[in-house]
Parts: C-alpha cells; structure tokens; sequence
C-alpha cells in the first residue's frame, strides 16, 4: 500500500468561501479516495475516483485526479461551519492489496 | 443498520494489563482491520483481516494480537499494556474498497 500525503496541513477559511486540499502519491493506483474525520469521530467516506477518470462531483465535492502528476484535489464550493473537519486522501493500489495507508491528512477549519 | 461498533468506548488500564477491544459490523464485509491515531497523526494499521479466520500484520503490529473466529467479529488484544499503547482505535470494514469505520475506543494505559 502507499501512503498519500496531503497539503496544506492546516486551511482557515470564512464561511461561503470555497475550500481546496490537495494529495500527492508516488507509484500508480487503481483509485484514489477521500475521507474525513470530525473531531473525535471515526472517518467517512466521502469520494472515490478511479484512475480512468479525471473528475467526479457529489454534491459540494469536487475531485480532480492527475495521474500523470500523480495527484489529487479536493475542492468544497460553499463551505459550512458543519465542514470543519480533517480530511484524508487515500489512494488505491488495487491488485493483491487489501490495506488503504493514510497521511497526517489536512485540517480545515470553517470560521462562521 | 448498525454499521461497525466498537466496544468500549473508553478503558484506562495500568501497565502490564490485558485486554480485549471488540469490533463487530453487521454489513457482511469480508475484510477488517484495526488502527490506530495518535495526536496530530494520522491512522496507522495495526493488523488486517481479509476473511474469517485470517488474520495479517499491518504497519505497527508489535504488541498486539487478534482473531477473527466470526466473519462479523475482529478482536483486538494487548497483552501486556504500555503507556506507548495510550491511543484512539478505530476499527473499520471493507467492501468494494470503501473502508467504514467505527466510532472509536479511546485507551489510556497509565
């Protein structure tokens, strides 16, 4: 399994304004996922995209995938106070893996 | 539904103290695992399971043991606990990729 790594750490931003976090990776995947964290909770999956796809929406979520930088961004449009939260990227190497390894992930907090 | 719990949610033991943590996830998932979080961290994998009866070491094993007698139960053990071991653990299912988690057990070893 490989880990991803996120950037920024840490992301402050004002209620209504738009959130982008970021995740690098080294070898090639099979997907790449995002999950996140409220405080003290256990993580939830928030969105997968394989490598054949280069972006994928669900609802405020937008991923993007670049396979030959060998990265990803997560954009939230509109963010709440509700988004405070960390986020984890977490990608997939398929074949005979079986183990996801997450970073340190980007802790983003929504000021209302 | 109840997706994966964790029992307990919270345990202070002493050093040298023994105990279990249950996972258990009504989803019919085939593969488990454990980790666990430590301040400004993020998760690291204990030990995994793909299948009832199957167990595999993760990244940081050492002091820990499980099993995995029932599809829908993965146990996780200290035999003998040590205040390095003072740390949130998750347990979370699998299927199709997406892991699920549980809520957490918080554990102090003093």
């Amino acid at each position: 399994s490989q880990q991803g790594e996120e950037d920024p750490q840490a992301l402050s931003i004002q209620e209504g304004e738009n959130a982008t976090m970021n995740c690098s990776y080294k070898t090639s995947i099979n997907n790449l996922q995002w999950y996140r964290q409220n405080s003290g909770r256990g993580l939830v999956h928030l969105i997968l995209i394989r490598s054949n796809e280069r972006e994928k929406h669900s609802g405020r979520l937008r991923v993007t995938l670049d396979t030959s930088k060998k990265s990803s961004s997560l954009l939230i449009t509109a963010s709440r106070a509700a988004d405070t939260a960390s986020y984890f990227c977490a990608p997939f190497s398929g074949a005979g893996s079986y183990q996801l390894t997450f970073g340190k992930g980007t802790k983003l907090s929504v000021i209302p | 539904n109840a997706g994966v719990t964790q029992t307990p949610k919270f345990r202070v033991l002493k050093t040298g103290q023994s105990m279990t943590l249950l996972c258990a996830q009504d989803m019919n998932h085939e593969y488990m695992y454990w980790y666990r979080q430590d301040p400004g961290m993020g998760l690291r994998l204990i030990h995994y399971s793909v299948g009832e009866g199957t167990t595999a070491k993760g990244e940081v094993p050492d002091g820990y043991n499980v099993s995995r007698l029932k599809k829908q139960n993965f146990l996780l053990g200290l035999e003998s606990a040590a205040p390095s071991q003072t740390s949130v653990y998750f347990c979370a299912s699998s299927w199709n990729n997406e892991q699920f988690f549980g809520p957490g057990t918080r554990l102090t070893v003093l």
